[in-house]
């Protein structure tokens, strides 16, 4: 079952805005994966935050991971129409080694 | 990143016929691969675990005897989907562990099947 629930299910900005994305899910779990997917092509790995970090960054992404609220956030900053994608939040729960798919944000940065 | 192959890309069959399709690690060995149905605008659903020389574990709900899986070398795992019909038409994609980095996988860049 999905785990994941991303928030919000479409963002359209200007380019050079930030964009935010949220993702809550459910159980305990060991990590939280973000993945990037262009229309119609594979995923796409961002980053991956452990279930003991707060926070992450990889280039123009910032991720935070709160484990109490069972939620995490993906910034990307000053973004750039070639960001345009959907972006999809994976857990990997707690006693388990498959990922659980969100049902993602669908991106669209204008130029 | 390390890279997954997908074949073929897209396929058009006409109902009841069977389709293979190949999921390939380029750069590593993957003694682990998955495979997801995505519909449109929808998210992955695994469907099943390929381990190889064992037999693949199948999610809730996904026909073993409908979706064969075969992972027969460290490389190469296929995905055979039997008597298709419109109601499969989907896009598949399939995904790689590196051993070495057990908590990262990486996606094959899917294979659209159309059904007639």
């Amino acid at each position: 079952s999905q785990q994941g629930e991303e928030d919000p299910q479409a963002l359209s900005i200007q380019e050079g805005e930030n964009a935010t994305m949220n993702c809550s899910y459910k159980t305990s779990i060991n990590n939280l994966q973000w993945y990037r997917q262009n229309s119609g092509r594979g995923l796409v790995h961002l980053i991956l935050i452990r279930s003991n970090e707060r926070e992450k960054h990889s280039g123009r992404l910032r991720v935070t991971l709160d484990t109490s609220k069972k939620s995490s956030s993906l910034l990307i900053t000053a973004s750039r129409a070639a960001d345009t994608a959907s972006y999809f939040c994976a857990t990997v729960p707690s006693g388990y080694s498959t990922l659980t798919f969100g049902k993602g944000t669908m991106l669209l940065v204008s130029p | 990143g390390a890279v997954v192959s997908q074949h073929p890309s897209w396929v058009i069959c006409k109902s009841g016929t069977s389709v293979k399709i190949e999921c390939r690690s380029l750069d590593f060995q993957a003694t682990t691969m998955f495979w997801y149905r995505q519909f449109p605008k929808q998210s992955l659903m695994l469907m099943a675990t390929s381990n190889e020389g064992s037999k693949a574990t199948y999610e809730q709900g996904v026909e073993k005897d409908k979706f064969l899986i075969n992972h027969a070398s460290l490389t190469l795992s296929t995905l055979t989907v039997t008597s298709a019909h419109p109601e499969d038409s989907s896009f598949y994609i399939c995904s790689a562990r590196d051993p070495g980095l057990e908590e990262t996988q990486y996606f094959g860049p899917g294979t659209r099947l159309l059904v007639l």
